[in-house]
């Protein structure tokens, strides 16, 4: 059973970076049966994709967030990360890292959401 | 503002059906068939209902089945249970671009 276990910090000020990092157990990072990807959901608001990152390092990014995102990953610890630099108060969400079945393209495993508030 | 259009909420009572749309354009929900559903119970993890328009992963009940007409997909829940009251995602992956858009989310009332 895949579980994805989130770290980081909840509360980030304005401007600044912020940066969350998703550890995979049950299943090896550089399986070529998935892609990891970041997806927040704003309190009120529907889902929004941030973007996936392949064990190879590929990444493809939402275009909306793509100048200030970045996704990587450390196989040697089965995990990835997301960075999001110059956060705004549009930011705060709760995060989820989530593996993508690369079959069909869909989001099969979820961790827990995390609030991330960005104000000083 | 969400890249799909989904109702805001829909509400039906015990053992009754109620359908959830998804509206999107060509490029997205009409031009591919990835498209995927998921349950939402607040403060938990999101679950994988239907990918690929209308496929149940293992262990999903089959009161739940999704379709596609043009650029709209749907959700049906059929023999409605207290416990399916949740919110319901849709999402599209658009293969030629690499890029998923969801929608607004829908809130399922079990009166």
């Amino acid at each position: 059973q895949v579980q994805l276990q989130k770290s980081g910090p909840g509360l980030v000020k304005p401007s600044q970076t912020l940066s969350l990092t998703c550890t995979v157990t049950g299943y090896s990072i550089t399986s070529n049966t998935h892609y990891w990807s970041w997806i927040r959901q704003p309190a009120g608001k529907g889902l929004q994709w941030i973007g996936r990152i392949y064990a190879s390092g590929v990444t493809n990014y939402n275009p909306s967030l793509k100048s200030r995102v970045t996704i990587s990953v450390d196989t040697s610890k089965n995990q990835f990360s997301l960075n999001l630099t110059s956060v705004t108060a549009a930011d705060t969400a709760v995060y989820f890292c989530v593996s993508t079945n690369r079959g069909h393209d869909s989001f099969d495993y979820w961790g827990q959401g995390t609030q991330v508030t960005v104000s000083s | 503002q969400s890249a799909l259009t989904q109702p805001a909420s829909v509400s039906g009572s015990p053992g009754q059906s109620i359908t959830i749309s998804c509206t999107g354009t060509s490029t997205d929900v009409g031009g591919y068939n990835h498209v995927s559903w998921y349950q939402h119970h607040p403060g938990k993890a999101p679950k994988l209902m239907i990918y690929d328009v209308n496929v149940r992963p293992s262990g999903v009940s089959d009161r739940f089945s999704g379709s596609k007409s043009g650029n709209t997909a749907s959700l049906t829940i059929s023999g409605l249970q207290a416990e399916d009251e949740a919110d319901y995602h849709c999402s599209s992956y658009t293969p030629r671009i690499a890029r998923v858009v969801f929608g607004g989310g829908t809130k399922l009332t079990v009166l």
